[in-house]
């Protein structure tokens, strides 16, 4: 059962800004929204995290929606180096040991020349 | 340091080799993570630990069994596998109680032949 949906692929010029789009209508509360993302064969990498406010930091923006049911994750100039699968990850605080973290099917990003 | 470190990078073993996986950080995280992935797959939750306890198992077939010796320490011990069982083996850590990012190791590359 996903709680994630996301585009299976999606295609960035160089340069241009990357937006990657991700549903999760069925987020609690207390249930923040990771990005990570996995170049080939190397693995996952963490890009940014939130719970209701839009974050920015070094490598992407995160937008989430004022209802939280979906987000966007911005990378303003992609490069060939972008190109990855990206994971759109919601998980709840891990209070209590509650250390859960499962991904979902990802996107594709293809940056081309 | 942020460093994920696994061994052996790439390991091939027989259906009736026992074999075991390691995985360190020295990062103080207090939560530790082993998943496996398929070529073009996502990877998927097998297990975790939080605070030296195992507290996820995903229904994972006994011949893979883990163990976490110190808070520095995961190891995933393999026994009598199947060919299926080949894949990319990541673990990851994370801080346990808080909202912060998992570190990925770069995986072991095992073949069940």
């Amino acid at each position: 059962d996903a709680k994630t949906t996301q585009p299976t692929s999606m295609d960035c010029a160089e340069g241009r800004a990357a937006n990657l789009p991700c549903n999760h209508s069925t987020i609690s509360g207390n249930e923040y929204v990771y990005w990570y993302r996995q170049i080939h064969s190397q693995g996952p990498q963490y890009i940014i995290h939130g719970l209701k406010n839009n974050e920015t930091n070094e490598m992407a923006s995160l937008i989430i929606t004022e209802d939280r049911k979906s987000s966007t994750l911005i990378l303003p100039h992609a490069t060939l180096r972008d190109t990855a699968v990206y994971y759109c990850i919601v998980r709840v605080l891990p209070l209590n040991n509650n250390n859960d973290m499962r991904f979902g099917a990802g996107t594709r990003l293809t940056v081309k020349p | 340091d942020t460093e994920v470190t696994q061994t052996p990078k790439h390991l091939v073993m027989g259906m009736t080799n026992k074999k075991s996986l390691k995985c360190e950080q020295h990062m103080g995280h207090r939560a530790m993570y082993w998943y496996k992935q398929k070529a073009k797959k996502p990877p998927e939750l097998m297990f975790v630990y939080s605070y030296e306890k195992l507290s996820i198992n995903e229904s994972v077939p006994s011949r893979f069994s883990p163990e976490c010796p110190n808070s520095s320490l995961l190891n995933l011990h393999l026994h009598a596998l199947q060919p299926e069982d080949s894949a990319l083996y990541l673990c990851a850590s994370s801080q346990g109680q808080t909202n912060t990012e998992a570190f990925f190791g770069q995986g072991t590359r095992l073949t069940v032949v």
